[in-house]
């Protein structure tokens, strides 16, 4: 099944823009499903952020619309999130995770996850 | 907004039935689907769909759908199970993903 590798700064700066992306391997993402992006503050719950299909089409939380941007490369078989405005508050665990199932997006789950990695929001 | 809702914590021994619940309200309408969370780790599912379980995933896990309220049911818990566990649903639309607030199991 495929492999999701998450890649990208440990520490951001208040009000800068984070920029992950995470790498696909073992699947190609021109071969189907949704490609999503979660998060975990430290000691927290799970928070969806927003999903990407190949062709870029894109389905975002409302709590993350008017700041995250999630785009997709697919000669290199990554995706990437933006999320814009940091705060301490960002503070938190990313993932990225297949966004799968039988096709309908609103039917889909998230397996595999890649690892995650630690983002940190601090001057 | 939607919200799935967990309790915080349970405890049971090795060798008892652990169940750990998951209220929403249009669980009647859409799928439930469980995620184990060991420290430091990635979320690993271990039911979806309701009731269905990865191949990988010990026959001791079960889920069920009734109504309201989704079940994560873990036959004869052993040590090896504790760890937060989360619900996930999407909202009536399907459009909005979203994550219950977990629960820590422990057994001991």
């Amino acid at each position: 099944q495929a492999q999701l590798q998450e890649s990208g700064p440990g520490l951001v700066k208040p009000s800068e823009t984070l920029s992950l992306t995470c790498t696909v391997s073992d699947y190609f993402i021109t071969s189907g499903y949704y490609w999503g992006w979660v998060r975990q503050p430290p000691g927290k719950g799970l928070e969806w952020i927003g999903s990407i299909y190949h062709d870029g089409s894109t389905y975002y939380s409302s709590s993350f619309k008017s700041r995250v941007t999630i785009s997709v490369d697919t000669s290199k078989n990554q995706f990437s999130l933006q999320l814009s405005s940091m705060t301490a508050a960002d503070t938190a665990v990313y993932y990225c995770a297949k966004d799968g199932g039988y096709g309908d997006f609103r039917d889909n789950w998230f397996d595999p996850w890649g690892q995650g990695t630690l983002v940190t929001v601090s001057s | 907004s939607y919200e799935l809702t967990q309790p915080p914590s349970v405890s049971v021994s090795p060798g008892q039935t652990a169940r750990i619940t998951c209220s929403g309200d249009a669980l009647p309408k859409k799928y439930s689907y469980w995620y184990q969370q060991k420290s430091g780790q990635a979320p690993l599912l271990v039911i979806y769909e309701d009731t269905k379980r990865p191949s990988e995933i010990p026959e001791r896990f079960s889920g069920s759908n009734s109504g309201t309220m989704a079940t994560l049911t873990i036959s004869a818990a052993q040590v090896e199970d504790e760890a937060d566990y989360y619900c996930y649903s999407t909202d009536s639309s399907g459009y909005h993903k979203l994550f219950g607030g977990g629960t820590k199991l422990t057994v001991l």
